[in-house]
Protein backbone atom coordinates (compact mmCIF):
# COMPACT_ATOMS: atom_id res chain seq x y z
CA UNK A 1 0.00 0.00 0.00
CA UNK A 2 1.67 3.72 -0.99
CA UNK A 3 1.12 5.55 1.82
CA UNK A 4 1.48 9.44 0.97
CA UNK A 5 3.01 12.08 3.65
CA UNK A 6 2.20 15.72 3.25
CA UNK A 7 4.96 18.38 4.40
CA UNK A 8 4.38 21.31 6.28
CA UNK A 9 1.63 20.04 8.06
CA UNK A 10 1.06 24.09 8.47
CA UNK A 11 2.43 26.37 6.46
CA UNK A 12 1.90 30.17 7.89
CA UNK A 13 2.06 33.16 5.02
CA UNK A 14 0.65 36.19 3.83
CA UNK A 15 -1.38 36.89 0.91
CA UNK A 16 1.30 37.64 -1.88
CA UNK A 17 3.30 35.09 -0.82
CA UNK A 18 4.18 31.72 -3.02
CA UNK A 19 3.13 28.89 -1.05
CA UNK A 20 5.27 25.10 -1.78
CA UNK A 21 3.51 22.18 -0.67
CA UNK A 22 5.06 19.03 -0.58
CA UNK A 23 3.55 15.28 -1.11
CA UNK A 24 5.99 12.40 -1.25
CA UNK A 25 4.91 8.76 -1.76
CA UNK A 26 6.37 5.81 0.39
CA UNK A 27 7.39 4.07 -3.41
CA UNK A 28 7.24 5.38 -6.60
CA UNK A 29 4.08 6.25 -8.39
CA UNK A 30 3.20 7.45 -11.92
CA UNK A 31 2.84 10.86 -12.60
CA UNK A 32 -0.63 10.02 -13.90
CA UNK A 33 -2.23 8.74 -10.56
CA UNK A 34 -1.22 11.69 -8.51
CA UNK A 35 -4.16 14.43 -7.89
CA UNK A 36 -4.57 17.50 -5.56
CA UNK A 37 -7.62 18.76 -3.80
CA UNK A 38 -7.99 22.10 -2.05
CA UNK A 39 -10.51 22.02 1.19
CA UNK A 40 -11.99 25.47 2.44
CA UNK A 41 -13.27 25.02 5.87
CA UNK A 42 -16.94 23.70 5.85
CA UNK A 43 -17.20 23.06 1.96
CA UNK A 44 -16.30 19.76 -0.03
CA UNK A 45 -12.79 19.09 -1.80
CA UNK A 46 -12.16 20.44 -5.05
CA UNK A 47 -10.17 18.93 -7.80
CA UNK A 48 -7.06 20.93 -8.27
CA UNK A 49 -4.36 19.09 -10.36
CA UNK A 50 -4.98 15.67 -11.77
CA UNK A 51 -1.88 13.60 -13.43
CA UNK A 52 0.58 15.99 -11.26
CA UNK A 53 0.71 18.69 -13.39
CA UNK A 54 -2.71 19.33 -14.98
CA UNK A 55 -5.33 22.52 -13.84
CA UNK A 56 -8.77 21.00 -13.71
CA UNK A 57 -11.28 23.30 -15.18
CA UNK A 58 -11.89 26.78 -13.56
CA UNK A 59 -8.61 26.57 -11.67
CA UNK A 60 -6.34 29.50 -11.73
CA UNK A 61 -3.37 29.35 -12.90
CA UNK A 62 -1.37 30.71 -9.95
CA UNK A 63 -1.81 26.97 -8.69
CA UNK A 64 0.66 24.50 -10.77
CA UNK A 65 2.01 21.12 -9.74
CA UNK A 66 5.24 19.23 -10.12
CA UNK A 67 6.76 16.28 -9.85
CA UNK A 68 7.53 12.19 -10.37
CA UNK A 69 8.47 9.41 -8.88
CA UNK A 70 7.98 9.81 -5.49
CA UNK A 71 8.21 13.75 -4.94
CA UNK A 72 4.97 16.15 -5.44
CA UNK A 73 4.71 19.78 -5.50
CA UNK A 74 2.10 21.92 -5.43
CA UNK A 75 2.73 25.57 -5.58
CA UNK A 76 0.60 28.44 -5.28
CA UNK A 77 2.11 31.60 -6.97
CA UNK A 78 0.95 34.28 -4.87
CA UNK A 79 -1.55 33.74 -2.33
CA UNK A 80 -4.80 35.02 -2.89
CA UNK A 81 -7.30 35.31 0.67
CA UNK A 82 -9.71 32.60 -1.09
CA UNK A 83 -6.44 29.90 -0.76
CA UNK A 84 -6.04 29.84 2.59
CA UNK A 85 -7.42 26.03 3.20
CA UNK A 86 -6.24 22.66 3.37
CA UNK A 87 -4.90 20.92 0.61
CA UNK A 88 -4.59 17.13 0.14
CA UNK A 89 -2.69 14.80 -2.38
CA UNK A 90 -4.43 11.71 -3.56
CA UNK A 91 -2.77 8.66 -4.99
CA UNK A 92 -5.18 6.51 -7.21
CA UNK A 93 -4.14 3.08 -6.64
CA UNK A 94 -6.31 1.50 -9.47
CA UNK A 95 -8.28 -0.81 -6.60
CA UNK A 96 -7.00 1.28 -3.38
CA UNK A 97 -7.17 4.96 -3.21
CA UNK A 98 -4.59 7.09 -0.44
CA UNK A 99 -4.92 10.35 0.61
CA UNK A 100 -2.09 12.53 1.92
CA UNK A 101 -2.88 14.17 5.49
CA UNK A 102 -3.29 17.11 4.34
CA UNK A 103 -1.09 20.84 4.94
CA UNK A 104 -2.96 23.87 5.99
CA UNK A 105 -2.53 27.57 4.34
CA UNK A 106 -2.98 29.90 6.74
CA UNK A 107 -2.28 33.40 7.65
CA UNK B 1 -23.13 20.72 -14.57
CA UNK B 2 -22.33 17.54 -12.44
CA UNK B 3 -24.08 17.47 -9.33
CA UNK B 4 -24.18 15.25 -6.64
CA UNK B 5 -26.47 15.56 -3.25
CA UNK B 6 -25.28 13.09 -0.27
CA UNK B 7 -28.68 11.95 2.07
CA UNK B 8 -29.33 9.30 4.52
CA UNK B 9 -27.09 10.43 7.57
CA UNK B 10 -27.85 10.00 10.97
CA UNK B 11 -27.25 9.26 14.35
CA UNK B 12 -26.89 6.01 14.90
CA UNK B 13 -25.82 3.63 17.97
CA UNK B 14 -22.53 1.40 17.79
CA UNK B 15 -23.29 -2.26 16.20
CA UNK B 16 -26.76 -0.13 14.02
CA UNK B 17 -26.83 0.14 10.14
CA UNK B 18 -27.69 3.11 8.20
CA UNK B 19 -28.18 3.47 4.06
CA UNK B 20 -26.72 6.38 2.55
CA UNK B 21 -27.75 8.11 -0.61
CA UNK B 22 -26.12 10.02 -3.46
CA UNK B 23 -28.75 11.47 -6.23
CA UNK B 24 -26.69 12.42 -9.73
CA UNK B 25 -27.57 14.56 -12.11
CA UNK B 26 -25.94 17.32 -15.19
CA UNK B 27 -24.28 14.62 -16.59
CA UNK B 28 -24.69 10.26 -17.92
CA UNK B 29 -24.53 8.62 -14.78
CA UNK B 30 -24.68 5.24 -16.24
CA UNK B 31 -20.91 6.21 -17.92
CA UNK B 32 -19.18 7.14 -14.73
CA UNK B 33 -17.71 5.04 -11.47
CA UNK B 34 -18.97 6.20 -8.26
CA UNK B 35 -16.95 6.42 -5.15
CA UNK B 36 -17.44 7.33 -1.04
CA UNK B 37 -15.01 9.16 0.79
CA UNK B 38 -15.44 9.93 4.51
CA UNK B 39 -14.26 12.70 6.85
CA UNK B 40 -14.11 12.55 9.82
CA UNK B 41 -14.57 14.98 12.73
CA UNK B 42 -11.26 17.54 12.31
CA UNK B 43 -9.47 15.02 10.45
CA UNK B 44 -8.13 14.42 6.59
CA UNK B 45 -10.31 12.18 3.89
CA UNK B 46 -10.34 8.67 4.07
CA UNK B 47 -11.23 7.02 0.71
CA UNK B 48 -13.95 4.18 1.57
CA UNK B 49 -14.89 2.34 -1.82
CA UNK B 50 -15.47 2.45 -5.39
CA UNK B 51 -17.42 1.63 -8.01
CA UNK B 52 -17.61 0.68 -11.51
CA UNK B 53 -20.17 2.03 -14.09
CA UNK B 54 -21.74 -0.73 -14.19
CA UNK B 55 -21.60 -1.99 -11.06
CA UNK B 56 -19.86 -5.43 -11.66
CA UNK B 57 -16.26 -4.19 -9.70
CA UNK B 58 -15.98 -3.14 -6.39
CA UNK B 59 -13.47 -1.98 -4.36
CA UNK B 60 -13.20 -1.36 -0.29
CA UNK B 61 -10.72 0.31 2.22
CA UNK B 62 -9.54 -2.17 5.01
CA UNK B 63 -11.67 -0.91 7.39
CA UNK B 64 -14.88 -1.05 6.24
CA UNK B 65 -14.70 -4.80 4.16
CA UNK B 66 -17.28 -6.98 5.26
CA UNK B 67 -19.45 -3.73 7.02
CA UNK B 68 -20.16 -1.78 4.42
CA UNK B 69 -21.65 -2.24 0.74
CA UNK B 70 -21.79 0.08 -2.45
CA UNK B 71 -24.33 -0.28 -4.79
CA UNK B 72 -26.16 1.95 -7.50
CA UNK B 73 -28.95 2.12 -9.76
CA UNK B 74 -28.25 3.49 -13.01
CA UNK B 75 -32.24 3.75 -13.76
CA UNK B 76 -32.37 6.82 -11.26
CA UNK B 77 -29.11 7.99 -11.37
CA UNK B 78 -28.09 7.24 -7.61
CA UNK B 79 -25.68 5.75 -5.49
CA UNK B 80 -25.75 3.97 -2.52
CA UNK B 81 -23.71 2.86 0.69
CA UNK B 82 -25.24 0.50 2.93
CA UNK B 83 -22.79 0.55 6.29
CA UNK B 84 -23.83 -2.37 8.85
CA UNK B 85 -21.78 -2.95 12.47
CA UNK B 86 -21.18 0.54 12.75
CA UNK B 87 -18.65 1.64 14.58
CA UNK B 88 -17.49 5.10 16.25
CA UNK B 89 -14.52 5.46 14.59
CA UNK B 90 -17.44 5.28 11.32
CA UNK B 91 -18.45 8.90 12.26
CA UNK B 92 -17.46 10.76 9.93
CA UNK B 93 -18.90 13.12 7.00
CA UNK B 94 -19.51 10.92 4.00
CA UNK B 95 -18.89 12.20 0.45
CA UNK B 96 -20.00 10.71 -2.86
CA UNK B 97 -17.73 11.83 -5.84
CA UNK B 98 -17.47 10.56 -9.56
CA UNK B 99 -14.91 8.74 -11.30
CA UNK B 100 -13.75 11.32 -13.98
CA UNK B 101 -10.99 11.20 -16.70
CA UNK B 102 -9.20 13.73 -19.01
CA UNK B 103 -7.21 12.75 -22.30
CA UNK B 104 -8.36 9.88 -24.50
CA UNK B 105 -7.79 5.75 -25.18
CA UNK B 106 -5.83 4.68 -24.11
CA UNK B 107 -4.37 7.19 -22.52
CA UNK B 108 -6.85 8.40 -19.81
CA UNK B 109 -5.52 9.93 -16.75
CA UNK B 110 -8.65 9.23 -13.84
CA UNK B 111 -8.89 11.47 -10.60
CA UNK B 112 -12.01 11.64 -8.20
CA UNK B 113 -13.74 14.69 -9.56
CA UNK B 114 -16.85 16.62 -8.44
CA UNK B 115 -17.93 15.82 -4.73
CA UNK B 116 -21.16 16.03 -3.44
CA UNK B 117 -21.74 18.20 -0.20
CA UNK B 118 -21.76 15.51 2.42
CA UNK B 119 -23.84 13.58 4.77
CA UNK B 120 -22.88 13.34 8.74
CA UNK B 121 -23.04 9.91 10.30
CA UNK B 122 -22.34 9.82 14.03
CA UNK B 123 -22.21 6.63 15.58
CA UNK B 124 -22.92 7.07 19.04
CA UNK B 125 -24.54 5.71 22.21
Amino acid sequence: EIVLTQSPGTLSLSPGERATLSCRASQSVSSNFLVWYQQRPGQAPRLLIYGASNRATGIPDRFSGSGSGTDFTLTISRLEPEDFAVYFCLHNGGSLWTFGQGTKVEI
Amino acid sequence: QVHLVESGGGVVQPGGSLRLSCAASGFTFSNYGMHWVRQAPGKGLEWVTFIENDGNTKYYADSVKGRFSISRDNSKSTLYLQMNTLRAEDTAVYYCANWGRSGSSPYYIYYIDVWGKGTTVTVSS
